[in-house]
């Protein structure tokens, strides 16, 4: 089983402020990497797949990048409705496994 | 819109059953393959089952073979997770979640329900 290591655990910052999400791999996943946010209560939110595509309606101050085993999620200028708690995603290999996530607080 | 809503959660006793459904909209349901998902606070996100379109193959994380078994009634556009010999551990939230594509076992998550509680417990 593949497992994914975000960094850092908690990340604070302020609004305008620049984001910028790890995830590494134990095995090369190839592109085959997503990332989603999740708000309390809510369901996860598929923000980008294959690494880099972002998902319909996501706002381009998101992009992901990375291949291999080294990947980023940057979010350019955070907005206040961006504070939440990121996952990475891999499914190369199955089963498909998560990362343990970075919460993403204001300062 | 795509819509994916989940019931049957509740509070069960060690060794009950319970039996999830997800009814969907908003898609073809039977061109696509199905997951079921679930999340707790200590061990977090973790994939569960996948059954592909028509039913002809299905998929269990190891945590849950043997117990759980996915099916689907696509007349109803609903697909199941009958849990039994449930354990504590169990206890999570539980998704149903669209994959991106197609025939997508190894896939990405694009649409996912809002989930359901289920708590096991004497």
């Amino acid at each position: 089983e593949i497992v994914l290591t975000q960094s850092p655990g908690t990340l604070s910052l302020s609004p305008g402020e620049r984001a910028t999400l790890s995830c590494r791999a134990s095995q090369r996943v190839s592109t085959s990497l997503a990332w989603y946010q999740q708000k309390p209560g809510q369901a996860p939110r598929l923000l980008i797949y294959g690494a880099s595509t972002r998902a319909t309606g996501i706002p381009d101050r998101f992009t992901g990048s990375g291949s291999g085993t080294d990947f980023t999620l940057t979010i350019t200028r955070v907005e206040p409705e961006d504070f939440a708690v990121f996952y990475c995603q891999q499914y190369d290999n199955s089963p498909g496994t998560f990362g343990q996530g970075t919460k993403l607080e204001i300062k | 819109q795509v819509q994916l809503v989940e019931s049957g959660g509740g509070v069960v006793q060690p060794g009950g059953s319970l039996r999830l459904s997800c009814t969907v909209s908003g898609f073809t349901f039977s061109d696509y393959g199905m997951h079921w998902l679930r999340q707790t606070p200590g061990k977090g996100l973790e994939w569960v089952a996948f059954i592909r379109l028509d039913a002809s193959n299905k998929y269990y994380a190891d945590s849950v073979k043997g117990r759980f078994t996915v099916s689907r009634d696509n007349s109803k556009n609903t697909v199941f997770l009958h849990m039994n010999g449930l354990r504590e551990d169990d206890t999570a939230v539980y998704y149903c979640a669209k994959p991106g594509r197609r025939y997508g076992y190894r896939d990405y998550y694009d649409f996912w329900g809002q989930g359901t509680l289920v708590t096991v417990s004497s």
